[in-house]
């Protein structure tokens, strides 16, 4: 059965400085998924990876996959306020199909 | 931009009665899902549907639980007899389009049951 731990479950991290959630996996993956979820709020796809060293950027975010160590990372560069939410990856094997998600990273900027 | 729509947005229930969640998904994706979230907790697949049968379900997805694509258009999931630890926000997703494997999620229904 294919189990997602993320870490932190927690980051308070203070405006301008930089950080990274880990997300590892336990059994093989095809694909690995970064969503953001505001409070109240659906799931905003951010990433997904589909190879081994697969690395995605967009703006501040940049998610890598890490097959072998069954890692994926989300890394925040010169984090902003903005920026504050709950960070879930989502691991999935096979074809279309359950994705598994962590316990998500609740991220809080502070000024 | 194409997305996921939900309906409805919010429903109490009473425990006992049966409600149904309804999703339109994204008009040429081919997977739909439904998740849900109870408060506070991580996102938990509940059931998979492809070319018009479940795919995949979870332990949760138990006989209290069914899905339909009763049109083109919609995709519904039942629950028969609602309990109180069913109250949690239901996400629907659908995947299979451009971007083949990214699943959309819609807005959720948050289902409270008392």
């Amino acid at each position: 059965e294919l189990k997602v731990e993320q870490n932190p479950l927690f980051l308070s991290m203070q405006e301008g400085k930089n950080y990274t959630i880990y997300c590892n996996y336990s059994t093989t993956s095809d694909r690995l998924y970064w969503y953001r979820q505001d409070p109240g709020k659906s799931l905003e796809s951010l990433f997904v990876l589909l190879s081994n060293g697969a690395v995605k950027q967009e703006g501040r975010l940049m998610a890598s996959l890490d097959t072998k160590a069954r890692l994926s990372t989300l890394h925040i560069t010169a984090a902003v306020h903005d920026l504050s939410a709950t960070y879930f990856c989502a691991a999935a094997a096979g074809g279309n199909e359950k994705l598994t998600f962590g316990t998500g990273t609740r991220l809080t900027i502070i000024p | 931009e194409p997305e996921v729509t939900q309906t409805p947005s919010h429903q109490v229930t009473q425990m006992g009665q049966e409600v149904i969640l309804r999703c339109v998904p994204i008009s040429n994706h081919l997977y739909f899902y439904w998740y849900r979230q109870i408060l506070g907790q991580k996102v938990e697949f509940l059931v998979s549907f492809y070319n018009n049968e479940i795919s995949e379900k979870s332990e949760i997805f138990d006989d209290q639980f069914s899905v339909e694509r009763p049109d083109g258009s919609n995709f519904t999931l039942k629950i028969r007899s609602t309990k109180l630890e069913d109250s949690a926000m239901y996400f629907c997703a659908s995947s299979g389009g451009s971007g083949f494997y990214e699943q959309y999620f819609g807005p959720g229904t948050r289902l409270t049951v008392t």
